[in-house]
């Protein structure tokens, strides 16, 4: 348990579904991060939230769009999407610093996602 | 975006060998993580190093902070069958963690 928590777990969808990837830390951290990780590739970041503000988009398409309404949960939503966004989504919390620096990065434990 | 080179990426050991993997980046990183992540799992974290030289251990893992502090190793003594899986390092720099490509280590009983 590393204090991040992620639902589903698994997620089957259709190209034409709409659906809500859902994050909650019980941390205290200040920056909350979606990642996706495809099969043999490192992990992509895709978003950043500082103290709720989205600080980073990795030029994600628009079909995913997040979501941040306090600094404990962050959301992903997903519409029409492609069968080559299958990954697991992985969502991170860390305590941002004021120097700049970063306390560690706690992961949750993923949705697996597949797209049909 | 910012690079990490892993390696190795990938280790067939015995049980009881020692195990040594690194990465590097062209980067300076304020702070160094490794992680090992199981299939279908979160990456789980097994070590944070915050400065220059910095040298720490966890159990059978230890992992230094380069001097350069643009790279780390992360070394596993007499590895045990559950050492299994893929070890991921991770730099911090601005607002961002960069990772590794990932060490998939597999122990051979």
């Amino acid at each position: 348990e590393t204090g991040v928590t992620q639902t589903p777990r698994h997620l089957v969808m259709g190209m034409t579904n709409k659906k809500s990837l859902k994050c909650e830390q019980h941390l205290g951290h200040n920056a909350m991060y979606w990642y996706k990780q495809s099969a043999k590739k490192p992990l992509e970041l895709m978003f950043v939230y500082n103290f709720k503000e989205q600080t980073e988009n990795n030029s994600v398409p628009s079909r995913f769009s997040p979501e941040c309404p306090n600094s404990s949960h962050l959301f992903l939503h997903l519409h029409t999407l492609q069968p080559e966004d299958s990954a697991l989504y992985l969502c991170a919390s860390s305590q941002e610093l004021p120097s700049g620096r970063a306390d560690t990065q706690y992961f949750g434990p993923g949705t697996r996602l597949t797209v049909l | 975006g910012q690079q990490l080179n892993q390696s190795p990426q990938s280790m067939f050991i015995q049980e009881g060998e020692d195990v040594s993997m690194n990465c590097t980046s062209s980067s300076i990183f304020n702070t160094w993580l490794w992680y090992k992540q199981d299939p279908g799992e979160g990456p789980v974290l097994l070590i944070a190093l915050y400065k220059a030289g910095e040298l720490t251990s966890n159990g059978r893992l230890t992992a230094q902070f380069g001097i350069t502090r643009k790279d780390s190793f992360l070394n596993i003594s007499a590895s045990i069958p559950s050492d299994v899986g893929i070890y991921f390092c991770a730099g911090h720099t601005g607002n961002q963690f960069y990772f590794g490509t990932g060490t998939s280590l597999t122990v051979i009983p």
